[in-house]
């Protein structure tokens, strides 16, 4: 089945400092593929998303890159802020079948100011 | 609201209790999604609607988990007998009718079986 996960359980990071977290992805059908943020107590919260035919794409403040190839995706975080400071977790789904998306354990990002 | 409500926001049951927890999706998405969030870990999937409809049902641990949604909107997903395994969070997003849409996901049930 479908495998997500990520290299590094918790990353610290200095405020203003560039961010990079890490996704490996086993199923090489998966064609799109979504960051989210999750906050203590809240829900996943939407962050930027990547469809198979890319390898690249920004957002503020966030870029996420695509490899196939490795089957491994990125995410950056550029000038990080206390606001930051969550657990990501990246997503993937496959083209056919339901539209349920697969998720990785999860980063911490702390942000120290 | 404009986003995906939960509730309760927190459950707190004994053991073999049945529960319902409850879901309502962003006004004309008409996917449905259900997750478990076990502490410390990523989402699990549970089950899918489309509609009133359930197309994927594969992700239900039990024949104690059930889900139904009717009208197109609100769900409920429904635990039997519920065990201390059954503790975690239950979020609930949903998204448009189209392949891969966003999905927008509720602040969730803290569900805790003692």
């Amino acid at each position: 089945g479908e495998s997500v996960g990520l290299h590094l359980p918790t990353l610290s990071v200095q405020e203003g400092d560039n961010s990079i977290i890490n996704c490996a992805y086993s199923n090489s059908a998966s064609d799109y593929f979504i960051w989210y943020k999750q906050e203590s107590g809240k829900g996943p919260q939407f962050i930027i998303d990547i469809r198979s035919n890319m390898d690249k794409r920004q957002g503020q403040r966030v870029t996420v890159l695509l490899n196939k190839t490795v089957k491994h995706l990125s995410l950056q975080i550029a000038a990080t802020q206390p606001g930051d400071s969550a657990v990501y977790f990246c997503a993937e789904n496959t083209p056919t079948g339901a539209n349920n998306l697969f998720f990785g354990t999860g980063t911490r990002l702390t942000v120290i100011p | 609201g404009a986003g995906v409500s939960q509730s309760p926001s927190n459950k707190v049951t004994e053991k073999g209790k049945d529960v319902e927890l409850r879901c309502d999706p962003i006004s004309g998405h008409t996917a449905l999604y259900w997750y478990r969030q076990s502490l410390g870990q990523g989402l699990e999937f549970l089950i899918y609607f489309q509609g009133n409809s359930a197309p994927d049902k594969s992700g239900l641990p039990s024949d104690r988990f059930s889900a139904e949604r009717t009208g197109g909107s609100v769900s409920t997903l429904t635990i039997q007998r519920t065990q201390q395994e059954d503790s975690a969070v239950y979020l609930c997003a949903s998204s448009g009718r189209a392949h891969q849409e966003t999905q927008y996901f509720g602040p969730g049930t803290r569900l805790l079986v003692l």
